[in-house]
C-alpha cells in the first residue's frame, strides 16, 4: 500500500526543538521528492520545503532557512523535518508530501499535530 | 497574504455548480507553471484533487474540472453533493524572491 505514515503529536515548551518523522512504503523512496507543509489552527496550508530523498539536496523558503533542517534516511525509507526554536507560532499540524512526476502532490501523510506552549 | 489569491468562501445548494477562482501573477501561473487543487475534507489531510491544470487522478469524480488561462485559475464543482463541503486550495510554483512552491489561502465550500 502506498503510504507516508508520520510520527505521533508533540508538545513542546517555547526555544525547543521537533523532530517529525515521515515514513514511506509502497514505492521507490529516493523516486521522488519529499515536501513538508504545515497549517495552523484555521489556517490555510503553507509550504516548509522539500528534500531529494536521493541526494539529500534541501530547499526551504527563507522564512524557515536557519530553523528547519530536512533530512531523510534511505535505508529506512524516512524523511525527518527538524524545527528549531519554536515558538507558539510554530504550533500547526505538519504534514509530509510526495511531489509527483507533474510535480503536485499526490501523495499526503495524515500529518503531526505539534504544540508549543509554556 | 498568499501568493495565490482564492475567495475565502462560497456556497450552493445541492445539484447546482460552483466556482472557485485562483489569481496569481507573472512570477507564478502568469509563467505557464501549472496549477494544481486539492481538497480538505475536515479534520483530514489534503487530497489531490486536480493536477497540470485540468487533470484529475484515479477517482476523482468528472463533477470536479478545472482550467487555468494567464494568470488565473478556476476549479468547478457540478451536481454539488453535501460530501463536497470542504477547503479547496489551488497551488502551483513561484520564482519571485525564495518561493518555490506557493498555495492559495484556500476556499470553505459550505453546501447549503
Amino acid at each position: 500500500q502506498v503510504q507516508l505514515v508520520q510520527s505521533g503529536a508533540e508538545m513542546k515548551k517555547p526555544g525547543a526543538s521537533v523532530k517529525v518523522s515521515c515514513k514511506a512504503s509502497g514505492y521507490t523512496f529516493t523516486d521522488y521528492f519529499i515536501h513538508w507543509v504545515r497549517q495552523a489552527p484555521g489556517q490555510g496550508l503553507e509550504w516548509m520545503g522539500w528534500i531529494n530523498p536521493n541526494s539529500g539536496a534541501t530547499n526551504s523558503p527563507q522564512r524557515f532557512r536557519g530553523t528547519v533542517t530536512m533530512t531523510r534516511g534511505t535505508s529506512i525509507s524516512t524523511a525527518y523535518m527538524e524545527l528549531s526554536r519554536l515558538t507558539s507560532d510554530d504550533t500547526a499540524i505538519y504534514y509530509c508530501a510526495r511531489e509527483s512526476e507533474d510535480e503536485a502532490f499526490d501523495l499526503w501523510g495524515p500529518g503531526t499535530m505539534v504544540t508549543v506552549s509554556s | 497574504q498568499s501568493v495565490l489569491t482564492q475567495p475565502p468562501s462560497v456556497s450552493g445548494a445541492p445539484g447546482q455548480r460552483v466556482t472557485i477562482s485562483c489569481t496569481g501573477s507573472s512570477s507564478n501561473l502568469g509563467a505557464g507553471y501549472a496549477v494544481h487543487w486539492y481538497q480538505q475534507l475536515p479534520a483530514a489531510a489534503p487530497k489531490l484533487l486536480i493536477y497540470g491544470n485540468h487533470n484529475r487522478p484515479l477517482g476523482v469524480p468528472a463533477r470536479f474540472s478545472a482550467s487555468k488561462s494567464g494568470t488565473s485559475a478556476s476549479l468547478a464543482i457540478t451536481g454539488l453533493q453535501a460530501e463536497d463541503e470542504a477547503d479547496y486550495y489551488c497551488q502551483s510554483y513561484d520564482t519571485s524572491l525564495s518561493y518555490s512552491r506557493v498555495f492559495g489561502g484556500g476556499t470553505k465550500l459550505t453546501v447549503l
